[in-house]
């Protein structure tokens, strides 16, 4: 179902601009995890919160647990940062396993 | 460190053959969990094991497909009769996980299966 809402679906951004990536939760959610996945399909890890925000470089990341949502805020964005982007839920019935969302393609244009 | 290892990288199976897969956790991750992509579902869980105990298994198909971790450096995932629905990518994931409390997962590269 969609316990994990991911948008936008897709997003083109100019090199060196800003834009934000979102996740609604519909599942009472302990921790989030950020991943972007490259184009080989390796998931690396960009983020894991608990309640609260992490910064690492140009990323930033803010995980509100009772307005149950999540956002990944990319500052001057570069080509490298392409790829497709999953937030995942921990939470629900089940402590342990990963809630998905669908996924953001990000493509960053020259 | 070399992270979580998944062999096959690659794996291409008639319809109705047998499919093994293997996955070696970080060292000293406690938890192993599997999942699988496709374009269509996105990312699953199938299911997860934690000190070689399994714990949660509600994402598997509840026929064909078996895992099992009989030690605490390798987990396999058993899909028999394999179907052409059956192909995906194929993820293993490992962490820190202990009772009662959340870890971060760390994943491996996948095994693409194929079902001819």
């Amino acid at each position: 179902g969609d316990q994990v809402k991911q948008s936008p679906s897709a997003l083109s951004l100019q090199e060196g601009t800003n834009s934000a990536l979102r996740c609604n939760f519909s599942i009472a959610t302990t921790t989030v995890q950020w991943f972007l996945q490259n184009p080989r399909g390796s998931l690396m890890n960009l983020f894991y919160l608990v309640p609260g925000t992490k910064e690492n470089g140009r990323l930033k990341s803010t995980f509100n647990s009772k307005e149950s949502y999540s956002t990944l805020h990319i500052r001057d964005a570069q080509l490298e940062d392409s790829g497709t982007y999953f937030c995942a839920a921990e939470g629900g019935s089940a402590l342990g396993r990963l809630h998905f969302g669908a996924g953001t393609q990000l493509i960053v244009i020259p | 460190n070399a992270g979580v290892i998944q062999t096959p990288r690659h794996k291409v199976t008639g319809k109705g053959q047998e499919a093994t897969l293997w996955c070696e956790p970080i060292s000293g991750h406690s938890a192993v969990f599997w999942y699988r992509q496709t374009i269509v579902q996105g990312l699953e869980f199938l299911t997860y094991f934690r000190n070689q105990a399994p714990i949660d298994d509600s994402g598997m198909p509840k026929e064909r497909f078996s895992a099992q971790m009989p030690n605490q450096s390798h987990s396999t995932l058993k899909i028999q009769s394999t179907q052409p629905q059956d192909s995906a990518v194929y993820l293993c994931a490992s962490s820190l996980l202990t009772g009662g409390r959340s870890a971060e997962q760390f994943f491996g590269p996948g095994t693409r299966l194929t079902v001819l």
